[in-house]
């Protein structure tokens, strides 16, 4: 059966350190694969995607994520975090033979100065 | 590109009444709308898959009868909650789905959400 699991329910973190949202997903075809991004009272704006090729892509926001098959992850990073980077983070799934995506149950971002 | 709408972002309405939630792509042709509904600091809940010109496909435990959604073209979905009650009160998030430029998998962009209360 297709999920989404983000083990990580909320993370704090500095302004200026680094940040890994941590995204593993079962799913029994070709993954494809989404980080969105909400800040509160909005909708989901897409941060970056990986359909195939290059492992390791980039996102808008400075955002990067890494593809890694034999782990089952597309984990979401960051080198540098801003204050503007608080928000619920989503990884979803979803794929070539439907257009149903799956959602994680979401990371909430806590930056403190 | 990719611009999906929602109309209202906010509205209020009274137990007992109806309310008609509208989301719009607006620079693209969605093969597919889903409706999700979300409550505070949870993850998105599917609540129906619309495909233009034929009827929404439910998700388990969804009220078809109550939230009756209608894909009149490619471009507009609507949702109408009917006979609202204050359990009824969330965020309404509606996607349109298409296929992404350069390959064939499926891609969905988001609206802003409506938050509806009922009182």
């Amino acid at each position: 059966a297709q999920s989404v699991t983000q083990p990580d329910i909320h993370i704090t973190v500095s302004e200026g350190a680094s940040l890994e949202l941590r995204c593993n997903y079962s799913y029994g075809a070709t993954p494809y694969l989404f980080w969105y991004v909400q800040s509160p009272g909005q909708g989901l704006q897409l941060l970056l995607k990986y359909f195939s090729g290059d492992t390791l892509v980039q996102g808008i926001k400075g955002f990067e994520a890494e593809f890694k098959r034999s782990q089952s992850s597309f984990n979401l990073r960051k080198p540098s975090v801003h204050w503007s980077d608080a928000a619920e983070y989503f990884c979803a799934v979803g794929g070539l033979t439907g257009n149903q995506f799956y959602f994680g149950t979401g990371t909430s971002l806590t930056v403190i100065p | 590109g990719a611009v999906v709408s929602q109309h209202p972002s906010r509205v209020i309405c009274k137990s007992g009444t109806s309310v008609k939630i509208e989301c719009r792509s607006l620079d693209f042709q969605a093969t597919t709308m889903f409706w999700y509904r979300q409550f505070p600091k949870q993850s998105l809940m599917l609540m129906a898959t619309s495909n233009e010109g034929s009827k929404a496909t439910y998700e388990q435990g969804v009220e078809k009868d109550k939230f009756l959604i209608n894909h009149a073209s490619l471009t507009l979905s609507t949702l109408t909650v009917t006979s609202a009650h204050p359990e009824d009160s969330s965020f309404y998030i509606c996607s349109a789905s298409t296929r992404g430029l350069g390959n064939r998998a499926y891609e969905q962009y988001f609206g802003p959400g409506t938050r509806l209360t009922v009182t």
